[in-house]
């Protein structure tokens, strides 16, 4: 079946340590995201991508970074300068920026 | 720009009552319109959404949404509330018309059905 692959779904990262979060479809879809979901915020835009080997900042970047190497890859690190990173994360890809996003079942990211 | 506001980050119904989730949304373009729900633990599925054409959108679960330009509205119902609709509804806009828009999302409303 197709679809949007996040891992892993529990992540624990000790203060001052980077971070990776996994995503990974198998839609042939061309735009990538990332979004951070906190309770009552509804979810903010933090990186996306149209194309392979190019990508933007969205709303919340500061702290993260991301890279498209693949077109079915999206990795998000969560950076040491991200100062509040408990969250949940949600990675969503779309066929275009016109179409309706598909999305990752999400990694809850906690700091121990 | 484009903002999105859902009345009521909690709603609740009876079993087999209406239910009614409101989404207002402002834009400077005719916009994109979407309705999508959470389920604890998951990531979002889209439930309906509005383009062009018909202003009265059929979606999945029995759910529909109706766009009114006059009223920058796009509510979404349900005649008869089911236990397994409780989840989180988002509300979502974007004004991509081959431009470079992204979703902007509602802070979501979180949909309890009673017994």
């Amino acid at each position: 079946d197709g679809g949007i692959t996040q891992s892993p779904k529990y992540l624990f990262r000790k203060e001052g340590q980077n971070v990776t979060l996994s995503c990974e479809q198998n839609l042939n879809h061309d735009a990538m995201y990332w979004y951070r979901q906190d309770p009552g915020q509804g979810l903010r835009l933090i990186y996306y991508s149209q194309i392979v080997n190019d990508f933007q900042k969205g709303d919340i970047a500061e702290g993260y970074s991301v890279s498209r190497e693949k077109k079915e890859s999206f990795p998000l690190t969560v950076t040491s300068a991200q100062k509040n990173p408990t969250a949940f994360y949600l990675c969503a890809s779309s066929i275009n920026r016109d179409q309706p996003q598909h999305f990752g079942d999400g990694t809850r990211l906690s700091i121990l | 720009a484009q903002s999105v506001t859902q009345l009521g980050s909690h709603v609740s119904v009876s079993e087999g009552a209406l239910v009614l989730l409101r989404c207002n949304y402002s834009s400077s373009v005719p916009p994109y319109l979407f309705w999508y729900v959470q389920y604890p633990n998951q990531g979002l599925q889209l439930l309906l959404k509005y383009t062009t054409g018909a202003t009265l959108v059929k979606g999945i679960n029995g759910f529909e949404a109706e766009f009114k330009k006059s009223e920058t509205s796009f509510h979404l119902t349900k005649p008869s509330a089911h236990m397994s609709d409780a989840a989180e509804y988002f509300c979502a806009v974007s004004e991509s018309r081959g431009s470079q828009g992204n979703l902007i999302f509602g802070k979501g409303t979180k949909l309890s059905v009673k017994p």
